[in-house]
């Protein structure tokens, strides 16, 4: 059971938008910022968004993060085949001293 | 080139050890805090502790399912950090990914990751 609540999936058309969202608490999305990480099928982790809505050089605008209280929301406009991967949140706890990621979500565009 | 490299997984059996090995290249490897994240298959992403740089005396910090068993180093003059695994268990089957942290002006984020080394755990 992870700290972090995400759907375990979504899908989508080409083209369409998606969000998909990550629930916690006071001890961790609350309290600190949020990044979010795609895993491409048989790939390590990316980062995505950081700083719960920044963009690293290179991640298209397409990508976008946003964070209201205990939540934390990615959305993805433009669908392309290639969005095809896992997407995970990720935050610091202050309560467990750790780092936790949601469950992860399998975005599907169909 | 700017890359972690993981290395030294393998198949064990239960209660045996492993040491796990990250090559950094490509940047100022002493400065940066490093991240060790598994991932079952399957599953998802776990964190299993990380180790400071120097200037924070390379402090360590462990995720509650591997505190007491394992061990995370690091030696800055061979670009090098580790990660020594006791007492395994099955559930300790997973890809170990050794992972850069760094830091914005507001927070810190996880931007580069190596590709994963797998440790199977079975007799």
């Amino acid at each position: 059971q992870s700290v972090l609540t995400q759907p375990p999936s979504v899908s989508a058309a080409p083209g369409q938008k998606v969000t998909i969202s990550c629930s916690g608490s006071s001890s961790n999305i609350g309290n600190n910022y949020v990044s979010w990480y795609q895993q491409l099928p048989g790939t390590a982790p990316k980062l995505l968004i950081y700083d719960n809505n920044r963009r690293p050089s290179g991640i298209p605008d397409r990508f976008s993060g946003s964070k209201s209280g205990t939540s934390a929301t990615l959305g993805i406009t433009g669908l392309q085949t290639g969005d095809e991967a896992d997407y995970y949140c990720g935050t610091w706890d202050n309560r467990l001293s750790a780092v936790v990621f949601g469950g992860g979500t399998k975005l599907t565009v169909l | 080139e700017v890359q972690l490299v993981e290395s030294g997984g393998g198949l064990v059996q239960p209660g045996g050890s492993l040491k796990l090995s990250c090559a950094a290249s490509g940047f100022t490897f002493s400065g940066s805090p490093i991240h060790w994240v598994r991932q079952a298959s399957g599953k998802g992403l776990e964190w299993v502790g990380r180790i400071r740089n120097k200037d924070h005396s390379y402090a360590t910090t462990y995720g509650e399912s591997v505190k007491g068993r394992f061990t995370i180093s690091r030696d800055d003059s061979e670009n090098t950090a580790y990660l020594q695994m006791n007492s395994l268990k099955t559930e300790d089957t997973a890809v170990y990914y050794c992972t850069r942290l760094s830091y914005s002006t507001s927070s810190w984020y996880f931007d580069l990751w190596g590709r994963g080394t797998l440790v199977t755990v079975s007799s």
